[in-house]
Formats: C-alpha cells, structure tokens, sequence
C-alpha cells in the first residue's frame, strides 16, 4: 500500500509570494492533518480535514488555509509569504480521525519550504 | 496546550535503556508515539488509550498514567536504529481538542556503539 505522498519535497519563495502544498492520502484513509515543523516549536498543527470539510484548526494566521477534495486529497496554502513560514510542512491520513476510533496517523515526508 | 517532554536530549550507548516522559496539563483521551529520523517522515510507534488499551511496536513499551496525565516510553536494550527524535502527541477529549494532536517538542536520543 502506498504511503501518504507530498509534493513538492522541496519549494523556495521570496517573501510575499503564495505557495500551495499538496497531499495524497494513504488509500482509504478520509482524514487528513497539516502540521508545520520548526526546530524550536516541534510539530504544530494547523488543521484537519475529514470529507471535505475542517473540523479543527490551530492557532494560525488566515494567511494559512486548505482544502480537501471528495478524492480526500488536500492542499494548503500559504499567501503572503513572510520568512518565519519557512519550514517542513508534513501532512498525515488516518481512517477516520475520531476519538472513538483509535486515530493512528500516518505521516508523509513533508514539504521543506525556504522563504527568501 | 503543549505536553512537556523529558528529558530533551539522551545519549546511550548500545545495549542501555532509557524512559522519556511526556506530561499534559489537560485531560486526555489518548497519547501516540512517534520517531523521526533526520530528514524522514515521522513513524508510528505506540498508542495508548484511556481505559489501558496500547497498540504498538514489539520491542517498544509505554505506560499511560490517566490520573496524572503523564505517559512514559520505555526503550530496552537499545539499538543504533532507535536514534532519532521521539515525540509524544496527545488528543484531548472534549470540544477543541477533538480531531488533533498535540504533540511535544520532542526528546533526542542518540544511540552509540
């Protein structure tokens, strides 16, 4: 079974700039989570989709917003780029993503993305 | 909010044990163990539920203290493959922790031969 995909691996931008990451589920799996990783925060989360529609979000700015598709493929976008964006952008599927069933996520690689 | 993790950073050489710990001021539903090696995915390790329940790595164990909010991941007899960042995430089990892991900010063993 494939894992969970993510592209591009890497990305560079220039401060104000827009960039969408992309995710591929692993097949089956309805629920996908964004986190952002930096070396002094560690793993934050940023939101969850479950059949096209968020059910949680985290402590972000607007500037970052995604999307799942009925596919359960999702994006993220980032508009107005600043140069604290820079960081690896992981996504992971699960199931379902609900309490009740034992929500084990599986992660994919990441995005790195470098903000200039 | 964020768990806190400890201790931040271990050195073992091969063959030696080590516990990381994980604490949440908030109730919890569940905790999940990750590993990451540099530049990798995170990988799944461990799951504990409230109630005792644990899925998980075979030479790997956690314990999971309800009461007290804690949990504990316990390596034995470690392997140069167990280097890398292990991080605690935890879900919550009232409104606005739901569908969400927190996670730690991580604990970096590093293994030597």
């Amino acid at each position: 079974k494939a894992g969970v995909t993510q592209t591009p691996r890497y990305l560079i931008k220039t401060r104000g700039q827009q960039v969408t990451l992309s995710c591929s589920p692993i097949s089956g799996h309805r629920s996908v989570s964004w986190y952002q990783q930096t070396p002094g925060q560690g793993l934050q989360f940023l939101f969850e989709y479950f059949s096209e529609t968020q059910r949680n979000k985290g402590n972000f700015p607007g500037r970052f917003s995604g999307r799942q598709f009925s596919n359960s493929r999702s994006e993220m976008n980032v508009s107005t780029l600043e140069l604290g964006d820079s960081a690896l952008y992981l996504c992971a599927s699960s199931l379902v993503g609900s309490l009740l069933a034992k929500n084990i996520q599986y992660f994919g690689a990441g995005t790195r993305l470098s903000v200039l | 909010q964020q768990p806190v993790q400890s201790p931040q950073a271990v050195i073992l050489r091969e063959g030696e044990d080590a516990v990381i710990n994980c604490s949440s001021s908030k109730a919890l539903y569940s905790v999940h163990w990750y590993r990451q090696k540099h530049g990798e995915a995170p990988v799944f390790l461990m799951i504990l539920l409230k109630g005792g329940e644990q899925k998980g790595h075979e030479k790997i164990s956690a314990s999971f203290n309800e009461k007290k909010q804690q949990s504990s991941l316990y390596l034995t007899a470690s392997q140069l493959s167990y280097s890398g960042t292990y991080f605690c995430g935890t879900e919550g089990n009232s409104g606005g922790s739901n569908y969400k892991l927190t996670f730690g900010k991580g604990t970096l063993l590093t293994v030597n031969p």
